[in-house]
C-alpha cells in the first residue's frame, strides 16, 4: 500500500457544526503532517506530528484541533469554523529520515457555510 | 530553509523535452532540492530530489550546477497529463521536519 487516503472527500460544514477529517496510511511512516490550500495559492503546513506526538503547530486557531491516534491515522477535529477557513485540507506522511520525499493524499474539499 | 526562484508559468510542446528551471542561490550544503507536482484539484506528488549529484528517475531527472545555485527538472518527453504546478522546493536534511512550498510554475503540456 503506497497511498495517503483522506476522508471524505467533499465536506459542507455550517459555522457551528462539528466535524472531523482523517487520514490514513499504512507505509509505516511515522510522520505525519496536515497542510491547508486555498484556491490557486501553494499548500501552507499546519502541522506535523512525529511518532504520534505534534512536534509543529504553525500557530492554527484552536478551532482547528489535530489528533494522531496511533501510527497509521491522523485526524483534524474542526469546530466554530468561519468561511475564510474554506479551502483544500492535505494530508501527507514521510519516513523520519529527511532525505525522503512526501506522500500525499488527494484531501478533502471544505465547505463552510 | 533556502527559498527558491521559479518562472510563475511556462508553455511546452507534447512530445518534446521540457526544462523547468529554478533558481536557490542561498542553499547550504545540507539542503536538498526537491521537485512535487500538483495536477489540478489532486495532491501534490513527490518527483525527484537531490543533494549534489544529478539525478533521473522513471519521471523525470534532476539537473544541479556545481555551485548547487540552481536547477533543472528535465521531463523527457511531455505529456498532455504533465499539465501541472510544479514546486521546487530546497529543504534541510536535519533540524525540523517542515517542507514549505513556494509559489510553483504552472506548466501548461500543448498538443
Amino acid at each position: 500500500d503506497t497511498e495517503v487516503t483522506q476522508t471524505p472527500k467533499h465536506l459542507v460544514m455550517g459555522m457551528t457544526n462539528k466535524k472531523s477529517l482523517k487520514c490514513e496510511q499504512h507505509m509505516g511512516h511515522r510522520a505525519m503532517y496536515w497542510y491547508k490550500q486555498k484556491a490557486k495559492k501553494p499548500p501552507e503546513l499546519m502541522f506535523v506530528y512525529s511518532y504520534e506526538k505534534l512536534s509543529i503547530n504553525e500557530s492554527v486557531p484552536s478551532r482547528f484541533s489535530p489528533e494522531c491516534p496511533n501510527s497509521s491515522l491522523l485526524n483534524l477535529h474542526l469546530h466554530a469554523l468561519q468561511p475564510e477557513d474554506s479551502a483544500l485540507y492535505l494530508c501527507a506522511s514521510s519516513h523520519q529520515a529527511k532525505e525522503h520525499g512526501y506522500t500525499f493524499g488527494s484531501g478533502t474539499r471544505l465547505t463552510v457555510v | 530553509d533556502a527559498k527558491t526562484t521559479q518562472p510563475p508559468s511556462m508553455d511546452c510542446a507534447e512530445g518534446r523535452a521540457a526544462n523547468l528551471p529554478c533558481n536557490h542561490s542561498t542553499i547550504s550544503g545540507n539542503e536538498y532540492v526537491y521537485w512535487y507536482r500538483q495536477i489540478h484539484s489532486q495532491g501534490p506528488q513527490y518527483i525527484i530530489h537531490g543533494l549534489k549529484n544529478n539525478e533521473t528517475n522513471e519521471m523525470a531527472s534532476l539537473i544541479i550546477t556545481e555551485d548547487r545555485k540552481s536547477s533543472t527538472l528535465i521531463l523527457p518527453h511531455a505529456t498532455l497529463r504533465d499539465t501541472a504546478v510544479y514546486y521546487c522546493i530546497v529543504r534541510a536534511s536535519y533540524g525540523n521536519n517542515r517542507l514549505a512550498f513556494g509559489k510553483g510554475n504552472q506548466v501548461v503540456v500543448i498538443p
